[in-house]
């Protein structure tokens, strides 16, 4: 498909279990990110890739969240020791980047619940 | 800490009437961005708005951008349960990276036939 495709759509898992999440982006757009969206809130940013700069990690909310850009394309979020709050709405975008102003592309998102 | 604030945060409004959707903030931004949202789906982007005092129309959407650039409104006309969803404001902040969007909470608008 044309759009950005995020997987797996729904992950139910315990806590204290690590979860890996993918985002695989619009093909040619340089920039992705990620969200993180909780029931009642707006879209938290946790991480921006552009091209083969370094990442933008200051919305990591804490160690356990990492996330790679393998490539220039496909994305990883990983989740460490999950624990209840981290259950949400992960969202995954992508952008043409560098230029101001660009639409983000909007995946499903995975929904994340830590039991 | 940045702050976008939107309000109402719940509407409930019947099929043929107005509605407007407010966005504020205390700080100036570069861009503004409106997004709808509907379940179990991603935001789509409706509109940028960059420029003090702009007004853009799509449809029966008519969005305006505040003279300060602090604040933002997205009025609907004849509401459509089509319209049904959760409207999405997202600013980048003058002086700030302008590919990173600050998200307010959101507006769920509920249409009924």
């Amino acid at each position: 498909g044309a759009g950005v495709s995020q997987s797996p759509s729904n992950k139910v898992t315990e806590k204290g279990k690590d979860v890996e999440l993918r985002c695989d982006p619009i093909s040619g757009h340089t920039a992705l990110y990620w969200y993180r969206q909780s029931l009642g809130q707006g879209l938290e940013f946790l991480i921006y890739f552009q091209g083969n700069s370094a990442p933008d990690k200051s919305g990591l909310p804490s160690d356990r969240f990492s996330a790679e850009r393998t490539g220039g394309s496909v994305s990883t979020l990983t989740i460490q020791r999950t624990q209840q709050e981290d259950s949400a709405v992960y969202l995954c975008a992508s952008s043409l980047g560098r230029v101001p102003n660009q639409p983000q592309h909007f995946g499903d998102g995975t929904r994340l619940s830590i039991l | 800490t940045q702050l976008l604030e939107q309000s109402p945060q719940f509407l409930s409004i019947q099929e043929g009437e107005n509605l407007t959707v407010y966005c504020n903030s205390s700080s100036v931004f570069s861009s503004l961005q409106w997004y709808r949202q509907e379940p179990g789906e991603g935001p789509v982007l409706l509109v940028t708005v960059v420029t003090g005092g702009e007004v853009k129309k799509l449809k029966r959407l008519t969005f305006q951008f505040g003279d300060a650039r602090k604040d933002s409104s997205l009025h609907i006309t004849a509401a459509q349960p089509g319209d049904t969803g959760l409207y999405l404001c997202a600013g980048a902040y003058s002086g700030g990276s302008n590919y990173k969007l600050t998200f307010g909470k959101g507006t769920l608008l509920t249409v009924n036939p």
